[in-house]
């Protein structure tokens, strides 16, 4: 159980173009969901937090309108990168939690983007 | 804010060898901490979760201890697989995870 999928897991894009990202709980409702990116050879960076049916808490530094979350349902986060631009190529990774009380995350296999 | 550091952040070990990594954290107040394992290119697989309250976790030839007043955590694996090469990652959760800089390992068969 307390699987998370997210899709796709590369995608190729052109610059200024917008790419989504899907992080979906497959058997487990997930009350947050957060969304990381990773730098080669570089640890996870917090982009946001987000709670469904609420605005997501972006950490700083992070552009909330060039990154837009969407957490719409228990099971379906999504992350969209607006105006795509080459500095954006990165590996993004989702993760989810059940609950408040649960303080153990599960992730998704992560998303290669490319900007071209 | 919490810091979460790994050492080493490189090892090569030949297969067979018993080896420890290093995950030390900032700040003791934290719910948990979990190891990770990402192979290049791949998401994060969860190997171990230590609740605060624990001091170790075993998963076969992994054993993980928590020392929260000293901020450490040490990962165990015994008898090391050229299977075992990837990173590993620990991670603290407070009210968001931190995660450290990881230890990229190879096992040379």
């Amino acid at each position: 159980g307390a699987v998370v999928s997210q899709h796709p897991s590369w995608v190729i894009c052109k610059s200024g173009t917008s790419v989504k990202i899907e992080c979906r709980s497959l058997d487990f409702q997930a009350t947050t969901m957060f969304w990381y990116r990773q730098f080669p050879k570089q640890s996870l960076m917090l982009m946001a937090t987000s709670n469904e049916g609420s605005k997501a808490t972006y950490e700083q530094g992070v552009e909330k309108d060039k990154f837009l979350i969407n957490h719409a349902s228990l099971t379906l986060s999504t992350l969209t990168v607006t105006s795509a631009h080459p500095e954006d190529s990165s590996f993004y990774i989702c993760s989810a939690r059940r609950g408040s009380g649960d303080t153990e995350a599960f992730f998704g296999q992560g998303t290669r983007l490319t900007v071209v | 804010k919490q810091e979460v550091t790994q050492i080493p952040a490189a090892l090569s070990v030949p297969e067979g060898e018993n080896l420890v990594l290093n995950c030390s954290f900032t700040d003791s107040a934290i719910y948990n901490l979990q190891w990770f394992r990402q192979d290049p290119g791949k998401g994060l697989t969860s190997l171990l979760l230590i609740q605060s309250s624990q001091r170790e976790q075993t998963s076969g030839r992994l054993n993980a201890s928590l020392d929260k007043s000293s901020g450490r955590s040490t990962l165990y694996i015994a008898a090391s697989q050229p299977g075992d090469s990837a990173t590993y990652l620990c991670a603290v959760t407070g009210n968001q995870f931190y995660f450290g800089t990881g230890t990229s390992l190879t096992v040379i068969p």
